[in-house]
Order: C-alpha cells, then sequence, then structure tokens
C-alpha cells in the first residue's frame, strides 16, 4: 500500500517562477516529513524537513507547508532556477513503524 | 570525506541467482539502511542494521537478508533473484536515533535481473 502519494509524475516551471511539488499521505501516526532531491545517477539528499507539531518551515529559497487535516504537504520553491531540475521526493517518517516511507517522486524541470 | 560508497555500480544477473552488495557508510555514521528504488517508483525500506544486528524491517521476503560489520559497512544479499527485483539498491548511512535529516544516500547499485 502506498501510504505516501506523489500524484504529480513532472511539473514544469519558468526559471524565476515558483514551484509547487504537493504530496499527499494516508497514516496519521507519520510525525515527521521530509523532502529530497535526486539527481540522475546521485542518491537523494536531504532538502528540507518538518516536524508535525509546525505547519510550516523555510530554508533560503525552500519552504515546506505542512496540513495535518488534509494530510497533505507541499514544497514551494521561489524563485525556481535551473539547477533545481531533479526528482524530487517527499518521505514521512513515523515513530511507531520506525521506518521512512517515499513517496513516487515528481520530476520538476525549470526552464530557462 | 568520501560520503557513503556502493559497490557494485551495475551489476546483471539472471533469475535463481544469488547476489551480494555492499556498502560503506559515511565517516562517523554507525546505521545503515538499505531501499529498494523499482523504476517509477520512491525508494522503499528493505532493513536497518545497527550494531551488527537488523533493528527493523519492511515488507520484504527473507530471500532478502543482510549483515554489517564492526566497520559499519553493510551488505545486502538477495537469493532466488526473480525478475521483479530489478531496481536501484540504495544504501543510506545515520547516526543511530538522529532524525531523517541526518540520513545521507549512496549513489546505489542498479541490478538487472534477466
Amino acid at each position: 500500500d502506498q501510504q505516501v502519494k506523489q500524484n504529480s509524475p513532472s511539473l514544469s516551471v519558468q526559471e524565476g517562477r515558483i514551484s509547487i511539488l504537493n504530496c499527499d499521505y494516508t497514516n496519521s501516526m507519520f510525525d515527521y516529513f521530509l523532502w529530497y532531491k535526486k539527481y540522475p545517477a546521485e542518491g537523494p539528499t536531504f532538502l528540507i524537513s518538518i516536524s508535525s507539531i509546525k505547519d510550516k518551515n523555510e530554508d533560503g529559497r525552500f519552504t515546506v507547508f505542512l496540513n495535518k487535516s488534509a494530510k497533505h504537504l507541499s514544497l514551494h520553491i521561489v524563485p525556481s532556477q535551473p539547477g533545481d531540475s531533479a526528482v524530487y521526493f517527499c518521505a514521512a517518517f513515523g515513530t511507531t513503524g520506525n521506518q521512512f516511507y517515499f513517496g513516487t517522486g515528481t520530476s520538476l524541470t525549470v526552464i530557462p | 570525506d568520501a560520503g557513503v560508497t556502493q559497490s557494485p555500480t551495475h551489476l546483471i544477473k539472471t533469475r535463481g541467482q544469488q547476489v551480494t552488495l555492499r556498502c560503506s557508510p559515511k565517516s562517523g555514521h554507525d546505521t545503515v539502511s538499505w531501499y529498494q528504488q523499482a523504476l517509477g517508483q520512491g525508494p522503499q525500506f528493505i532493513f536497518q542494521y545497527y550494531e551488527e544486528e537488523e533493528r527493523q524491517r519492511g515488507n520484504f521476503p527473507d530471500r532478502f537478508s543482510g549483515h554489517q560489520f564492526p566497520n559499519y559497512s553493510s551488505e545486502l544479499n538477495v537469493n532466488a533473484l526473480l525478475l521483479g527485483d530489478s531496481a536501484l539498491y540504495l544504501c543510506a548511512s545515520s547516526y543511530w536515533g538522529l532524525a531523517g535529516d541526518e540520513q545521507f544516500f549512496g549513489p546505489g547499485t542498479r541490478l538487472t535481473v534477466l
């Protein structure tokens, strides 16, 4: 069963505009959420995280929003840059299961 | 700091064979987790090793087994390979007990089963 879902396999955005990547989850016991970025031939690298006690976390151009009632999180990238072109995975962690669950990824292309 | 390294980079096997994949964690890390990433999917957790013991396991059959050595490096073994085992196998290292933002991934081993 896919407990973490990213329903948009791909997204194209113009350079300088905002990129919004979405993620939904089904397990209300998840209490920690992360976004990873993956370039071809490399492993995923950590981007930003958020605890379930917060609804927003910012790090430079990256902001993650969490809506617990909707079991939804989103990653905002402003402004988008061509170097942001990569596959983005959201992941969720719950202390009861004590393992990470990843979404299927969204391939972001930032057009110069 | 070499980061997380994995070997080999690519591997081709036939059905029914056995395979061993290797992972060296980032310097200072003591915990190794293995993930399977099938084409078009996200990484799926296989298991995690700490202090040379399997601490957590995902929903994978017993054909998948592992080992951690005293130097914290780890092996993933898959027996009786099936076509469906074709995937990118990722290793991630971390400190035991720290949050996921401290988990570092290697580049992966691409396994093809024919």
